[in-house]
C-alpha cells in the first residue's frame, strides 16, 4: 500500500502562486494523480505524472520526483474559484492498480 | 457526453435499515470504483469492478456492505443494517480500463448518506 502525506490546509491571495506538496511511500510506483474537489462536489481530474519532471497545463503544473517520493501541484494566477480541496492519489504496481488517495489539502484563496 | 451519474443524491435513513445506492458509469468504461468519503476526510476505497467481476473487495468495511455490477454497466452498492458510522458521501468513479496508464477516473456527484 501507500502512505500519502499532504498539508491539511493552505491559504493564498488572489493572483498569487501556491505550491501544494505531496509525499508518498510505495513499494512499486505506477503513477500519481492530482484531483480538484470543490465543497459538495465530486473530484475532477487535474493531472497525471508517471515520469520525473514537470507537466504544465495552463495555470496548473504538476511535478514528480520518483526517487524522492515527492510531487507538487503549482497553481499560478490564483482565482477565487480555485478555493477547493486538492487530492493527491498514488497508484502502485499491485494487482488492481487502484489509486490510493491522500486526505487532501484545503486551499483557501482570499482577495 | 454523459458523465457518471449516481442516485439518489441524498438519502436519509434510520439505523438498522438497508439502503441501495446506484451508479451509472460512462458508457464503454469497463472499470468501476466505489469510494466512501467521510466529512473532512480523504477518499476511502471500497470495491472495484472490471467488467462485472470484482477482483478487489479489500476495502469493504464489513459484511454488511456488498456490491454488484450487471451488463458491464450499472452498479449498486448495498449497505444492510445501516449504522451511524456509515454516514458519508459515497462516490462512484469509472475509467476506460484498469490496467495502468493514464486510466483517469471520472467521478460521479456522489450520494450523501445520513443514518439517523
Amino acid at each position: 500500500g501507500q502512505n500519502i502525506d499532504q498539508p491539511t490546509e493552505m491559504t493564498a491571495t488572489e493572483g498569487a502562486i501556491v505550491q501544494i506538496n505531496c509525499t508518498y511511500q510505495t513499494s512499486g510506483f505506477n503513477g500519481l494523480f492530482w484531483y480538484q474537489q470543490h465543497a459538495g462536489e465530486a473530484p475532477t481530474f487535474l493531472s497525471y505524472n508517471v515520469l520525473d519532471g514537470l507537466e504544465e497545463k495552463g495555470r496548473f503544473s504538476s511535478f514528480l520526483s520518483r526517487s524522492k517520493g515527492y510531487s507538487y501541484l503549482l497553481l499560478k494566477e490564483l482565482q477565487m474559484k480555485d478555493s477547493a480541496s486538492y487530492l493527491c492519489a498514488v497508484r502502485d504496481q499491485g494487482g488492481s492498480y487502484i489509486p490510493t488517495f491522500g486526505r487532501g489539502t484545503s486551499l483557501i484563496v482570499h482577495p | 457526453g454523459a458523465g457518471v451519474s449516481q442516485s439518489p443524491s441524498n438519502k436519509v435513513t434510520e439505523k438498522g435499515k438497508d439502503v441501495e445506492l446506484r451508479c451509472d458509469p460512462i458508457s464503454g468504461h469497463t472499470a468501476l470504483y466505489w469510494y466512501r468519503q467521510r466529512l473532512g476526510q480523504g477518499l476511502e476505497f471500497l470495491i472495484y469492478f472490471q467488467g462485472n467481476s470484482a477482483p478487489d473487495k479489500s476495502g469493504l468495511p464489513s459484511d454488511r456492505f456488498s456490491a454488484e455490477r450487471t451488463g458491464e454497466s450499472v452498479s449498486t452498492l448495498t449497505i444492510q443494517r445501516t449504522q451511524q458510522e456509515d454516514s458519508a458521501v459515497y462516490l462512484c468513479a469509472s475509467s476506460l480500463t484498469s490496467g495502468g496508464g493514464t486510466d483517469t477516473q471520472y467521478f460521479g456527484p456522489g450520494t450523501r448518506l445520513t443514518v439517523l
